[in-house]
């Protein structure tokens, strides 16, 4: 079956630092891949998302590549914000289908 | 930018009761989902609703679980007789056109308690 797993969190950084999470999947044929985000009280909001193997999504300096080769989709930010603390969750939904597969979420904390 | 909006935030209850999960998803919206986060682990589906009917549901979403979606707004889900493993946060979402990859919105959760 279908799964997602991401690194384990809290992350933690300072502002300015540069940012990864990790996150591999698991699928039949060639899913579309997404990073959701939510922030303290929210609901989760789509951040980016690549349907293809190559595709790069970007968002808000966030970051993330299609690697079919490594079955991966790493979340990156070149210099994180105090706002970007939030929870990353990780997903990929097979085309045509319309139900998501998540990953643990990411937790990150980012300090002044 | 129009939201899904889900009441209550938190709901404790006792194991046995029933309790109604509330949804207001987005007014245009043709596609609607329940999922839940149990405490450390992943976000897992519960049940699509399309068409105003169930489109798919996994295994978690037996016989004490169902939706409604009762008058063109709401959209809910009943837990017939709680569990405590039903203790997790609950997430509604919409989509438009989610299967062409159109995005999801989901409401801010509610806090499943079973005591």
């Amino acid at each position: 079956g279908n799964s997602v797993t991401q690194m384990e969190g809290p992350v933690t950084l300072s502002e300015e630092a540069f940012l990864t999470i990790n996150c591999t999947y698991t699928a039949t044929g060639y899913p579309s891949l997404f990073w959701y985000v939510q922030y303290p009280g929210e609901g989760l909001q789509l951040l980016l998302k690549a349907t293809k193997a190559d595709d790069k999504g970007s968002n808000k300096g966030f970051e993330a590549t299609y690697r079919k080769e490594t079955t991966s989709f790493h979340l990156e930010k070149g210099s994180v914000q105090v706002s970007d603390s939030a929870v990353y969750f990780c997903a990929l939904k097979k085309v045509g289908y319309s139900t998501l597969t998540f990953g643990k979420g990411t937790m990150l904390l980012v300090s002044p | 930018e129009p939201e899904v909006t889900q009441t209550p935030s938190h709901q404790v209850t006792q194991m046995g009761q029933e309790v109604i999960l509330r949804c207001v998803p987005i007014s245009n919206h043709l596609y609607f989902y329940w999922y839940r986060q149990i405490l450390g682990q992943k976000v897992e589906f519960l049940v699509s609703f399309y068409n105003n009917e169930i489109s798919e549901k996994s295994e978690i979403f037996d016989d004490q679980f169902s939706v409604e979606r009762p008058d063109g707004s709401n959209f809910t889900l009943k837990i017939r007789s709680t569990k405590l493993e039903d203790s997790a946060m609950y997430f509604c979402a919409s989509g438009l056109d989610v299967p062409t990859n159109e995005k999801l919105f989901f409401g801010s959760g509610t806090q499943l308690s079973v005591l």
